[in-house]
């Protein structure tokens, strides 16, 4: 399995433009979840799926963050309209359903918002 | 609501050192509790994972350890390299289904 897969890697986005950060899941993991990294608050969780069904979005920002599971294997995270502070790099990582199991992180989309 | 603290936020130690890298969380109600490296500008790289069950887990120099009870886990590192070199986040599962992370240690192994 190729790992959990984020695109793009690099994203530089003028202010007021729409956003959109993809994640493919290691296949057969149920869990999904996406983090923002900043130098000032570290990674915070945004929010987290179990089976396709968002369980805890309480650390979504504001209402211009909104994520969707359209299939068991893939996510998005949408930023709109997006703004400076919003500059971060993005993960998501994937887990399986079983209790005991390590979760995965794909490599991340650096976001710019100029 | 389950705190995850890293102490110290930054260390440098001489290559061949053994050193220490501290974790410490606020509710000892956790299912696991796990130690990831990550390189600048890279993703995080999962290095060891410890059961609530567990008190230690060694993948070749390092040993992590976990004290359940007092809210506390140290990664230890033998014979540092300058490989080593990253920063270290360590995280826990609390009772759903959540990862919480602390803000990790950056260590730079001095050549």
């Amino acid at each position: 399995d190729a790992g959990v897969i984020q695109s793009p890697r690099h994203e530089v986005t003028e202010m007021g433009q729409e956003v959109t950060l993809r994640c493919k899941l290691i296949s057969g993991h149920n869990s999904l979840f996406w983090y923002r990294q900043t130098m000032m608050r570290g990674l915070e969780l945004l929010i987290y799926f179990n089976n396709n069904v968002p369980i805890d979005d309480s650390g979504m920002p504001e209402d211009r963050f909104s994520a969707k599971m359209p299939n068991a294997s893939f996510s998005t995270l949408k930023i709109q309209p997006s703004e400076p502070r919003d500059s971060a790099v993005y993960f998501c990582a994937s887990r399986p359903e079983t209790m005991n199991t390590e979760a995965f992180f794909g490599q991340g989309t650096r976001l710019t918002v100029v | 609501k389950q705190e995850v603290t890293q102490i110290p936020a930054a260390l440098s130690v001489p290559e061949g050192e053994n050193l220490v890298l501290n974790c410490s969380f606020t509710d000892s109600a956790i299912y696991n509790l796990q130690w990831f490296r990550q390189d600048p500008g890279k993703g995080l790289t999962s290095l060891l994972l410890i059961q609530s069950s567990q008190r230690e887990q060694t993948s070749g120099r390092l040993n992590a350890s976990l004290d359940k009870s007092s809210g506390r886990s140290t990664l230890y590192i033998a014979a540092s390299q300058p490989g080593d070199s990253a920063t270290y986040l360590c995280a826990v599962r609390p009772g759903d289904d959540k990862i919480i992370f602390g803000k990790g240690t950056r260590l730079h192994i001095l050549p």
